[in-house]
């Protein structure tokens, strides 16, 4: 069965420090897609990015970087100088096709504080 | 500028009353999906439909119904409310397998 951990259940920072948010999973298949979404206060989950089991290159966007170590079987997300706009609930998802269906499960979240 | 909405933001309802919620996108996504959040658990699936007609059960089926009787709109139904289901309930859509999700707003349902 297909799990994802997310351990740090909330983070505090002041603002312009770095932080790093864990995401652990667990699955058996070989062709899976791990995703990150930000949930702001607003409530509306938003994509951030998608990342293949196949594709282990780090990517970075802006402030944004995120690590995929297969050994491990972790997908980190990194926020450089973070700010007040990234406080947020951040959530780690790992996507599977089961019994010809797309089966997605997600982690708990990590509820990141970005005090000013 | 793509769009999933739900049909409330916020609804209160009384114990043992029917419940709709419903759910539009206008991405002619074939998938849809409907989840609850609550606080430490995450989003857990109750149901989620891969076409017309079609639906399948989450990890939470129970105490809950869907209906999908047009491509764009998801429909979840509570047939007789229950205190332990108030929650926040997000509507996701996307396409294929392995795409990422457009969610919804949320509806916070309060059941008193």
């Amino acid at each position: 069965a297909q799990k994802v951990t997310q351990a740090q259940t909330e983070i505090s920072v002041v603002e312009k420090e770095d932080v790093t948010l864990d995401c652990v999973y667990e699955t058996r298949d070989t062709t899976y897609y791990l995703f990150w979404y930000k949930q702001p206060p607003s409530g509306e989950l938003v994509f951030l990015i998608r990342r293949n089991s196949f594709d282990e290159q780090n990517e970075i966007s802006g402030r944004y970087s995120w690590n995929f170590q297969k050994s491990t079987s972790s997908f980190n997300f990194t926020i450089t100088a973070s700010q007040v706009v990234d406080s947020a609930v951040y959530f780690c998802a790992l996507s599977e096709v089961s019994g010809g269906y797309q089966k997605v499960t997600f982690g708990t979240g990590t509820k990141l504080q970005v005090i000013p | 500028d793509v769009k999933v909405t739900q049909s409330s933001r916020y609804l209160v309802k009384r114990t043992g009353e029917k419940v709709f919620l419903e759910c539009v996108q206008d991405m002619d996504h074939e998938n849809m999906f409907w989840y609850r959040q609550d606080p430490g658990l995450g989003l857990r699936l109750i149901y989620f439909s891969y076409d017309v007609k079609m639906k399948e059960k989450g990890d939470i089926p129970e105490g809950y119904s869907v209906s999908r009787e047009k491509k764009e709109r998801f429909s979840l139904i509570l047939e007789s409310a229950s205190t332990n289901q108030t929650s926040m309930y997000l509507c996701a859509s996307n396409s294929g397998y392995y795409n990422e999700q457009f969610f919804g707003p949320g509806t916070r349902l309060t059941v008193l």
